[in-house]
């Protein structure tokens, strides 16, 4: 099992509707939890953290942390073409553990 | 603000030449990553720099890589001898003193090996 898991996608959705991304992670110790873009052939970039179970919102992203289930997502709302990247889930326990990634394509 | 600086941003090289790559973090920063990015593996943690002393060596693949940090400006990441599998992009990523947030990560390096 890997240590942090994601759906495999790719996800595609039309633009305007609601992006839904899904990350699990084995380590129960795991304190911190980060959402970074990849846009092909760039380096990620950190678009969201969350620390404390609930939601967190930042714009059109909301970062969803359930220690219990061991589960974080990220939703996108109103999806733009802009949004088509690879978002990658990370969790900290000491050191940070990515995902594998999940690439999304936002449709005109 | 400059942000990482990695150098070079392609090298092709070929097997058993010794690659050395570069990172200048972020000035103020003082923990640094090295990160191999590959469509099999992902995103891998190589080893990471504390106070210019490394902390977790642990992602490092063999003795073949190795890593130095000098000073708080500079790292190096060196593979002697390489090999068609370590062609990947390998990422430098710094965070600044007591932040736990973001991994500023620099352009990558892209490595092919022959």
């Amino acid at each position: 099992q890997k240590e942090v898991e994601q759906n495999s996608g790719p996800l595609s959705v039309p633009e305007g509707a609601i992006a839904s991304l899904n990350c699990t992670y084995s380590d129960r110790g795991s304190q911190s939890f980060f959402w970074y873009r990849q846009y092909s052939g760039k380096s990620p970039e950190l678009i969201m953290s969350i620390y404390s179970n609930g939601d967190k919102e930042d714009g059109r992203f909301t970062a969803q942390l359930n220690k219990a289930s061991q589960y974080v997502s990220l939703l996108i709302r109103d999806s733009q073409p802009s949004d088509s990247a690879t978002y990658l889930c990370a969790v900290r326990a000491g050191k940070s553990t990515f995902g594998d990634g999940t690439t999304l394509t936002v449709k005109p | 603000d400059a942000g990482v600086i990695q150098s070079p941003r392609h090298e092709v090289t070929e097997m058993g030449q010794e690659v050395t790559l570069r990172c200048k973090p972020i000035s103020g920063h003082n923990s640094l990553f090295w990160y191999r990015q590959t469509m099999m593996r992902g995103l891998e943690l190589l080893i990471y720099f504390n106070n210019n002393v490394p902390i977790d060596d642990s992602g490092m693949p063999e003795d073949r890589f190795s890593a130095k940090m000098p000073n708080a400006s500079f790292s190096t990441l060196k593979i002697q001898p390489s090999e068609p599998r370590d062609s990947a992009v390998y990422f430098c990523a710094s965070i600044p003193p007591g932040i736990v947030d973001e991994q500023f990560f620099g352009p990558g390096t892209r490595l092919t090996v022959l």
